[in-house]
């Protein structure tokens, strides 16, 4: 099973409100991140946040990490209709190698 | 520079075929995966390599075949196509810094096995 859940599983908005995405997983991390894919692209990373950090900022993202409850959330403030896309969590963690794994994703759609 | 390169695109394959799907990158990155993503669904992770000749497994291995010659390519092999491997696979580079994993992805290449 995937190590990433992310809730909910879409969401839509109108244009300049926030989106929030939540991400749970199951085992201990070294980082979470963020990716965006458009639709029939590649994923694209958004923000990377360290096990042993609890907030970061990238211009219109924000992104908190709960170790004690293996969770994360990633808030977009006003939001633009090109913000429509699928947000996915993935979690690294180093066993002699890093292996990321990707939840199942949140479809956002902004309304202009 | 290219980034991640994936041949072919688009793939038709039938039941018990082989093939190769290529990926190769040029950023000298230590790190390539391959995943796999159905629709509506996150991705999952098929192998992976940590470096020229180390491949491991990831979630959904069985019926895919990797090896890592070259830090540059990283092929996955189809070794009897069957339509439950109908879907569009992504390969990634990173370099797995321990500032963290950042993955480039390719463009895909979309797979139907009829």
């Amino acid at each position: 099973s995937q190590q990433g859940e992310e809730d909910p599983q879409a969401l839509s908005i109108q244009e300049g409100e926030n989106a929030t995405m939540n991400c749970s997983y199951k085992t201990s991390i070294n980082n979470l991140q963020w990716y965006r894919q458009n639709s029939g692209r590649g994923l694209v990373h958004l923000i990377l946040i360290r096990s042993n950090e609890r907030e970061k900022h990238s211009g219109r993202l924000r992104v908190t990490l709960d170790t004690s409850k293996k969770s994360s959330s990633l808030l977009i403030t006003a939001s633009r209709a090109a913000d429509t896309a699928s947000y996915f969590c993935a979690t690294d963690r180093y066993t002699g190698g890093f292996k990321t794994i990707f939840g199942a994703g949140t479809r956002l759609f902004v309304k202009a | 520079n290219a980034g991640v390169t994936q041949t072919p695109k688009f793939q038709v394959l039938k039941t018990g075929q082989s093939m190769t799907l290529q990926c190769a990158q040029d950023m000298n990155h230590e790190y390539m995966s391959w995943y796999r993503q159905d629709p509506g669904m996150g991705l999952r992770l098929i192998h992976y390599s940590v470096g020229a000749g180390i491949t491991d497994q990831g979630e959904v291995p069985n019926g895919y075949n990797v090896s890592r010659s070259t830090t540059e390519d990283f092929p996955l092999r189809l070794l009897s196509a069957a339509p439950s491997q109908t879907s569009v696979y992504f390969c990634a580079s990173s370099s797995g810094s321990a500032g963290g994993n950042i993955q480039y992805f390719g463009a895909g290449t979309r797979l139907s096995v009829l």
